[in-house]
Protein backbone atom coordinates (compact mmCIF):
# COMPACT_ATOMS: atom_id res chain seq x y z
CA UNK A 1 0.00 0.00 0.00
CA UNK A 2 0.89 3.71 -0.06
CA UNK A 3 1.68 3.94 -3.53
CA UNK A 4 2.37 7.80 -5.44
CA UNK A 5 2.69 7.68 -8.75
CA UNK A 6 3.91 10.94 -10.99
CA UNK A 7 2.97 11.70 -14.29
CA UNK A 8 4.75 12.35 -16.43
CA UNK A 9 7.97 10.85 -15.94
CA UNK A 10 10.11 12.47 -18.63
CA UNK A 11 9.59 15.71 -20.62
CA UNK A 12 11.31 18.38 -22.31
CA UNK A 13 9.77 21.57 -23.51
CA UNK A 14 11.33 24.58 -25.48
CA UNK A 15 12.12 27.40 -23.05
CA UNK A 16 8.89 29.80 -22.47
CA UNK A 17 6.24 27.29 -22.42
CA UNK A 18 4.40 25.11 -19.30
CA UNK A 19 4.98 22.21 -17.78
CA UNK A 20 2.55 20.34 -15.39
CA UNK A 21 3.68 17.45 -13.50
CA UNK A 22 1.23 15.65 -11.80
CA UNK A 23 1.24 13.45 -8.32
CA UNK A 24 -1.20 11.18 -7.18
CA UNK A 25 -1.79 8.99 -4.14
CA UNK A 26 -3.18 5.73 -5.45
CA UNK A 27 -4.64 3.95 -2.24
CA UNK A 28 -4.50 6.33 0.29
CA UNK A 29 -5.99 10.26 0.38
CA UNK A 30 -3.41 12.51 1.14
CA UNK A 31 -3.92 14.96 3.29
CA UNK A 32 -0.38 16.63 2.86
CA UNK A 33 1.88 16.69 -0.68
CA UNK A 34 5.35 18.11 -0.73
CA UNK A 35 7.68 18.87 -3.80
CA UNK A 36 11.19 18.07 -3.77
CA UNK A 37 13.71 19.27 -6.88
CA UNK A 38 16.99 17.27 -7.07
CA UNK A 39 19.72 18.56 -9.04
CA UNK A 40 22.54 16.22 -10.54
CA UNK A 41 24.56 14.42 -8.23
CA UNK A 42 22.64 16.57 -5.30
CA UNK A 43 20.21 16.31 -2.54
CA UNK A 44 17.01 16.58 -2.29
CA UNK A 45 15.36 20.13 -1.85
CA UNK A 46 11.84 20.60 -0.70
CA UNK A 47 10.28 23.38 -2.78
CA UNK A 48 6.83 23.28 -0.97
CA UNK A 49 4.46 21.77 0.94
CA UNK A 50 0.70 21.59 0.47
CA UNK A 51 -2.45 20.48 2.17
CA UNK A 52 -5.41 19.71 0.16
CA UNK A 53 -7.53 22.89 -0.13
CA UNK A 54 -5.33 25.38 0.82
CA UNK A 55 -2.64 27.46 -0.93
CA UNK A 56 0.96 25.46 -1.03
CA UNK A 57 3.82 27.05 1.36
CA UNK A 58 6.86 28.09 -0.46
CA UNK A 59 10.06 27.29 0.57
CA UNK A 60 12.52 30.24 1.34
CA UNK A 61 13.56 30.98 -2.44
CA UNK A 62 11.33 29.30 -3.98
CA UNK A 63 8.96 31.66 -6.88
CA UNK A 64 5.20 31.31 -5.54
CA UNK A 65 4.70 32.72 -9.44
CA UNK A 66 6.81 30.37 -11.42
CA UNK A 67 5.89 27.12 -9.64
CA UNK A 68 2.63 26.76 -9.20
CA UNK A 69 1.06 24.09 -6.87
CA UNK A 70 -2.46 23.02 -6.73
CA UNK A 71 -3.89 20.34 -4.66
CA UNK A 72 -7.61 20.25 -5.21
CA UNK A 73 -8.33 17.04 -4.13
CA UNK A 74 -7.45 14.28 -1.78
CA UNK A 75 -5.36 11.96 -4.25
CA UNK A 76 -3.68 14.58 -6.51
CA UNK A 77 -1.41 17.43 -6.61
CA UNK A 78 -0.06 19.38 -9.52
CA UNK A 79 3.26 21.16 -9.79
CA UNK A 80 3.03 23.67 -13.01
CA UNK A 81 6.17 25.06 -14.02
CA UNK A 82 5.71 28.65 -15.76
CA UNK A 83 7.74 29.71 -18.43
CA UNK A 84 10.40 27.43 -18.10
CA UNK A 85 13.84 28.16 -18.91
CA UNK A 86 16.68 26.02 -19.02
CA UNK A 87 17.60 26.77 -15.47
CA UNK A 88 14.51 24.84 -14.32
CA UNK A 89 15.70 21.69 -15.82
CA UNK A 90 15.91 19.13 -12.75
CA UNK A 91 14.44 15.74 -11.50
CA UNK A 92 11.16 16.56 -9.53
CA UNK A 93 9.80 14.81 -6.53
CA UNK A 94 6.57 14.53 -4.98
CA UNK A 95 5.50 12.56 -1.38
CA UNK A 96 2.31 11.85 0.35
CA UNK A 97 1.57 11.57 3.70
CA UNK A 98 -2.03 11.62 5.40
CA UNK A 99 -3.03 12.57 9.52
CA UNK A 100 -2.61 9.25 11.39
CA UNK A 101 0.42 7.79 8.45
CA UNK A 102 1.81 6.20 11.56
CA UNK A 103 2.54 8.39 14.39
CA UNK A 104 5.38 10.02 12.49
CA UNK A 105 3.61 10.42 9.54
CA UNK A 106 5.88 8.65 7.29
CA UNK A 107 6.13 10.13 3.53
CA UNK A 108 5.70 8.21 0.49
CA UNK A 109 8.01 8.99 -2.33
CA UNK A 110 6.84 9.39 -5.97
CA UNK A 111 8.94 8.57 -8.82
CA UNK A 112 10.04 11.52 -10.15
CA UNK A 113 9.82 13.25 -13.08
CA UNK A 114 12.78 14.21 -15.35
CA UNK A 115 12.60 17.53 -16.70
CA UNK A 116 14.27 19.06 -19.82
CA UNK A 117 13.87 22.64 -20.70
CA UNK A 118 15.57 23.25 -24.19
CA UNK B 1 16.06 23.90 12.78
CA UNK B 2 18.26 20.37 11.71
CA UNK B 3 20.90 19.96 9.54
CA UNK B 4 22.19 16.34 8.21
CA UNK B 5 25.67 15.88 6.80
CA UNK B 6 27.04 12.86 4.88
CA UNK B 7 30.45 13.34 4.81
CA UNK B 8 31.36 10.55 2.09
CA UNK B 9 30.28 11.70 -1.72
CA UNK B 10 31.16 8.47 -2.86
CA UNK B 11 32.07 4.94 -1.48
CA UNK B 12 33.77 2.33 -4.11
CA UNK B 13 33.74 -1.02 -2.41
CA UNK B 14 34.03 -4.65 -4.12
CA UNK B 15 31.10 -7.08 -3.91
CA UNK B 16 30.74 -8.99 -0.80
CA UNK B 17 33.26 -6.66 1.15
CA UNK B 18 31.36 -5.06 4.29
CA UNK B 19 30.54 -1.12 4.10
CA UNK B 20 29.44 2.06 6.27
CA UNK B 21 27.72 4.54 4.88
CA UNK B 22 28.42 7.80 7.45
CA UNK B 23 25.71 9.99 8.66
CA UNK B 24 25.42 12.90 11.35
CA UNK B 25 22.79 15.29 12.42
CA UNK B 26 22.56 18.32 14.39
CA UNK B 27 19.14 19.51 15.77
CA UNK B 28 18.35 21.20 18.79
CA UNK B 29 14.70 18.92 19.05
CA UNK B 30 13.99 14.81 19.24
CA UNK B 31 14.62 13.60 15.30
CA UNK B 32 13.59 10.77 13.67
CA UNK B 33 16.40 9.16 11.47
CA UNK B 34 15.58 7.52 7.70
CA UNK B 35 17.78 6.16 5.37
CA UNK B 36 16.42 6.04 1.94
CA UNK B 37 17.98 4.74 -1.76
CA UNK B 38 17.66 5.82 -4.71
CA UNK B 39 18.83 4.05 -8.04
CA UNK B 40 19.16 6.14 -10.78
CA UNK B 41 15.98 7.95 -12.25
CA UNK B 42 13.96 6.69 -9.88
CA UNK B 43 12.42 7.88 -6.25
CA UNK B 44 13.11 7.08 -3.02
CA UNK B 45 12.82 3.87 -1.25
CA UNK B 46 12.85 3.95 2.54
CA UNK B 47 15.36 1.38 3.86
CA UNK B 48 14.92 1.43 8.05
CA UNK B 49 14.02 4.11 10.11
CA UNK B 50 14.37 4.70 13.81
CA UNK B 51 11.76 6.01 15.73
CA UNK B 52 12.38 5.43 19.34
CA UNK B 53 13.66 2.25 21.59
CA UNK B 54 16.80 -0.14 20.59
CA UNK B 55 19.45 2.34 19.00
CA UNK B 56 20.11 -0.62 16.13
CA UNK B 57 17.88 -0.54 13.39
CA UNK B 58 17.13 -3.28 10.49
CA UNK B 59 15.85 -2.91 7.45
CA UNK B 60 15.30 -4.21 3.85
CA UNK B 61 17.92 -5.93 1.91
CA UNK B 62 20.48 -6.68 4.46
CA UNK B 63 21.04 -2.86 5.39
CA UNK B 64 20.87 -2.01 9.73
CA UNK B 65 21.94 1.48 11.10
CA UNK B 66 22.36 2.57 14.58
CA UNK B 67 21.57 5.58 16.60
CA UNK B 68 24.11 7.13 18.45
CA UNK B 69 22.66 10.39 20.56
CA UNK B 70 25.83 11.07 21.91
CA UNK B 71 28.07 11.15 18.61
CA UNK B 72 24.37 12.52 16.72
CA UNK B 73 25.42 9.69 13.92
CA UNK B 74 22.96 7.36 12.64
CA UNK B 75 25.47 5.17 9.95
CA UNK B 76 24.60 2.73 7.84
CA UNK B 77 25.74 -0.49 7.53
CA UNK B 78 25.86 -4.05 5.28
CA UNK B 79 28.17 -6.71 5.94
CA UNK B 80 28.49 -8.02 2.37
CA UNK B 81 27.16 -5.99 -0.75
CA UNK B 82 26.04 -6.91 -3.81
CA UNK B 83 26.30 -4.99 -7.11
CA UNK B 84 22.61 -4.68 -7.08
CA UNK B 85 23.64 -2.08 -4.05
CA UNK B 86 24.83 0.32 -6.35
CA UNK B 87 22.93 2.97 -5.59
CA UNK B 88 22.97 6.96 -4.17
CA UNK B 89 21.79 6.58 -0.52
CA UNK B 90 20.27 9.26 1.54
CA UNK B 91 20.31 9.79 5.00
CA UNK B 92 17.18 12.00 6.83
CA UNK B 93 15.81 13.47 9.96
CA UNK B 94 12.25 15.06 10.84
CA UNK B 95 11.65 16.63 14.44
CA UNK B 96 9.15 14.53 16.24
CA UNK B 97 6.68 17.43 16.76
CA UNK B 98 5.54 20.17 14.52
CA UNK B 99 7.12 20.13 11.07
CA UNK B 100 6.67 17.30 8.38
CA UNK B 101 9.21 18.17 6.67
CA UNK B 102 11.88 16.53 6.24
CA UNK B 103 15.61 17.48 5.81
CA UNK B 104 18.08 15.44 3.53
CA UNK B 105 22.27 15.06 3.45
CA UNK B 106 23.92 15.29 0.40
CA UNK B 107 23.60 11.89 -0.28
CA UNK B 108 26.41 9.08 -0.65
CA UNK B 109 26.71 7.06 -4.45
CA UNK B 110 27.71 3.59 -2.85
CA UNK B 111 29.40 1.88 -6.24
CA UNK B 112 30.34 -1.81 -5.65
CA UNK B 113 33.23 -3.22 -7.94
CA UNK B 114 33.31 -6.75 -9.16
Amino acid sequence: GAVVSQHPSRVICKSGTSVKIECRSLDFQATTMFWYRQFPKQSLMLMATSNEGSKATYEQGVEKDKFLINHASLTLSTLTVTSAHPEDSSFYICSATWTQASHYNEQFFGPGTRLTVL
Amino acid sequence: AQSVTQLDSQVPVFEEAPVELRCNYSSSVSVYLFWYVQYPNQGLQLLLKYLSGSTLVKGINGFEAEFNKSQTSFHLRKPSVHISDTAEYFCAVRATSGTYKYIFGTGTRLKVLA
